[in-house]
């Protein structure tokens, strides 16, 4: 089992630049996460989905932040344009509902 | 709202010295606490939560709800402890967690 898996690892992008990261949950997990966690602080949630519906977006930046997850599985968090405080870790983490939820390695994002 | 404090950025304890990682919350309901841990160049994995009352790796936990606290122990710390360390909380049900902002423990041999 390769668990939550998120690409790329690393991404170095000019400021005004599109962004977009993707996220393979664990097989069967039914809710998916995105977590932002800037530099010396916790992961905080951008957005949960449940299956394909987003059911807790309120944290997502909506002026330059979309998330999708279309067929309930995997799911890709975009930024465009970028801005030089998105730097940060992005991660994805999944969950069988209620149940321990699983983070992927994340995706650092440094924005010059 | 939910919030989750861990005072410390940096523990430094010396091999075999007793630990202790403090972690306060602020929840009106009945939460359910968790610590992660986070080893250099490894993802955030689940040590351990409140409702299984479990011991892992040698470290335990204890829910104290009048003093909101869920502080992570360890008697005797080992130079593979090192790693960061984060208090987390969450509201019954399919919720999302709540992060404090870490505590980095060093063990120095």
């Amino acid at each position: 089992e390769a668990g939550v898996v998120q690409s790329p690892r690393y991404k170095i992008i000019e400021k005004k630049q599109p962004v977009a990261f993707w996220c393979n949950p664990i097989s069967g997990h039914n809710t998916l996460y995105w977590y932002l966690q800037n530099l010396g602080q916790g992961p905080e949630l951008l957005i949960r989905y449940e299956n394909e519906e987003a059911v807790d977006d309120s944290q997502l930046p909506k002026d330059r932040f979309s998330a999708e997850r279309l067929k309930g599985v995997d799911s890709t968090l975009k930024i465009q344009p970028a801005e030089l405080g998105d730097s940060a870790v992005y991660l994805c983490a999944s969950s069988a509902g209620q149940y321990e939820q699983f983070f992927g390695p994340g995706t650092r994002l440094t924005v010059l | 709202a939910q919030r989750v404090t861990q005072p410390e950025k940096l523990l430094s304890v010396f091999k075999g010295a007793p630990v202790e990682l403090k972690c306060n919350y602020s929840y009106s309901g009945s939460p359910e606490l968790f610590w992660y841990v986070q080893y250099s160049r490894q993802r955030l994995q689940l040590l351990l939560r409140h409702i299984s009352r479990e011991s892992i790796k040698g470290f335990t936990a204890d829910l104290n709800k009048g003093e909101t606290s869920f502080h992570l122990k360890k008697p005797f710390a080992q130079e593979e402890d090192s790693a960061m360390y984060y208090c987390a909380l969450k509201r019954p049900g399919n919720t999302p967690l709540v992060f404090g902002k870490g505590t980095r423990l060093s063990v120095i041999a």
